[in-house]
């Protein structure tokens, strides 16, 4: 299993609504990524967990809040989001937090009304 | 100035020709460079992975990476309609988590 998977596919939420993405990977990898792809911008990373520690936090804002229940699991908790938060929001997995590659699940193409 | 600059294209070409996308980079400490493939709504797929500078050559596609110049290319030799996507170059410094991506160079392959 090579796969990293993302749910939901697409979301629609207020700004006053409280939601979750989801991502899984079994590849035994040990380190996981959000990432935030804007319309025609590579991704920009967010948070990255090495072995279920948060390890680095891009300065995002406290809106955004990340968690890894376990090494298969990392969700991404989202509450009082602005429209501008709108984007295509990617999860990805690597051997661990060092050099090697990482792996991009398919998204979750959030919008924000 | 950006630690990654990419060849902003968009590119577009007949089937059947040599594309080459590029891209430079100023940061002396990167040693891991990918390429990533993305179709429209779905999430980058890794293409190519190459350690330090040379060339890594897999079915159609052949990356080149030259350290002392700080450039790296993509080659992708007979292009296919099924080609056209955005092509994103990534690179790493070693011991870091975090990637540093290009802007990404749209190829259109038209039949």
């Amino acid at each position: 299993d090579t796969e990293v998977t993302q749910t939901p596919k697409h979301l629609v939420m207020g700004m006053t609504n409280k939601k979750s993405l989801k991502c899984e990977q079994h590849m035994g990898h040990r380190a996981m990524y959000w990432y935030k792809q804007k319309a025609k911008k590579p991704p920009e990373l967010m948070f990255v967990y090495s072995y279920e520690k948060l390890s680095i936090n891009e300065s995002v804002p406290s809106r955004f809040s990340p968690e890894c229940p376990n090494s298969s699991l990392l969700n991404l908790h989202l509450h009082a989001l602005q429209p501008e938060d709108s984007a295509l929001y990617l999860c990805a997995s690597s051997r661990s937090g060092d050099t090697d590659t990482q792996y991009f699940g398919p998204g979750t193409r959030l919008t924000v009304l | 100035q950006k630690e990654v600059e990419q060849d902003p294209g968009p590119l577009s070409v007949p089937e059947g020709a040599i594309v080459s996308l590029n891209c430079t980079y100023s940061n002396s400490a990167f040693q891991y460079f990918m390429w990533y493939r993305q179709y429209s709504r779905k999430g980058p797929e890794l293409l190519m992975y190459t350690y330090s500078s040379g060339n890594k050559e897999d079915g159609r596609f052949t990356a080149q990476v030259d350290k002392s110049s700080k450039y790296i290319s993509l080659f992708i030799r007979d292009s296919q309609p099924s080609d056209s996507a955005t092509y994103l170059c990534a690179m790493n410094p070693t011991n870091a988590g975090k990637s540093t991506f290009g802007d990404g160079t749209t190829l259109t392959v038209k039949p």
